[in-house]
């Protein structure tokens, strides 16, 4: 089946540091990519969409300048945490949407997920 | 607006029984529906999807599920629980391939030796 990776795995970093997780789609061309976050125990909130090539789309109360988002081909999108805080600490998945594996029409396949802990 | 609700935040079945997680959704247009299931410490894995077709949708793993609109349900079953199905399980719906998925709360399934 399609594949998503993330890099890192997990990553751990002082307060105040920029953290930058990438996503990539290994097998196919993802024409939309999202962003969720995930925290202890809860479910998957998405926190952005974005396109390649265009300015990401961000859900409702999510601080566009701190998770910086860049699509910047088909196969990578990469999720920057600025200034991260300890509060950001979370586990954060991506999915990426396109034609994988002679489907007949765009499915999402999700990544394995980065952990975030914040110092 | 598209929302799912999971009924039971965590579910304990004995190995070897019945598995029944319940889903209901609300949709204004026709819905897409999925399970997911996460293992501790990963991503998402895909169960099944319903798209419009066949009311009874079957998976992987032995798990099924069954679209009942005059209910606005999407519960997930499986006839005999294994220790490996232990993980969390998530129903999310959406509205055409091209939207964005959106997902229930989750239920936690353990299963007793």
């Amino acid at each position: 089946g399609a594949v998503v990776s993330q890099h890192p795995s997990w990553v751990i970093c002082k307060s105040g540091t920029s953290v930058k997780i990438e996503c990539r789609s290994l097998d196919f061309q993802a024409t939309t990519m999202f962003w969720y976050r995930q925290f202890p125990k809860q479910s998957l909130m998405l926190m952005a969409t974005s396109n390649e090539g265009s300015k990401a789309t961000y859900e409702q109360g999510v601080e566009k300048d701190k998770f910086l988002i860049n699509h910047a081909s088909l196969t990578l999108s990469t999720l920057t945490v600025t200034s991260a805080h300890p509060e950001d600490s979370s586990f954060y998945i991506c999915s990426a949407r396109g034609l994988a594996g002679g489907a007949g029409q765009e499915t999402q396949y999700f990544g394995p997920g980065t952990r975030l802990l914040v110092l | 607006a598209q929302s799912v609700t999971q009924l039971g935040s965590h579910v304990s079945v004995s190995e070897g029984a019945l598995v029944l997680l319940r889903c209901n959704y609300s949709s204004s247009v026709p819905p897409y529906l999925f399970w997911y299931v996460q293992y501790p410490n990963q991503g998402l894995q895909l169960l099944l999807k319903y798209t419009s077709a066949a009311t009874l949708v079957k998976g992987i793993n032995g798990f099924e599920a069954e679209f009942k609109k005059s209910e606005t349900s999407f519960h997930l079953t499986k006839p005999s629980a294994h220790m490996s199905d232990a993980a969390e399980y998530f129903c999310a719906v959406t509205y055409s391939s091209a939207s964005k998925i959106i997902f229930g709360s989750g239920t936690r399934l353990s299963i007793r030796p």
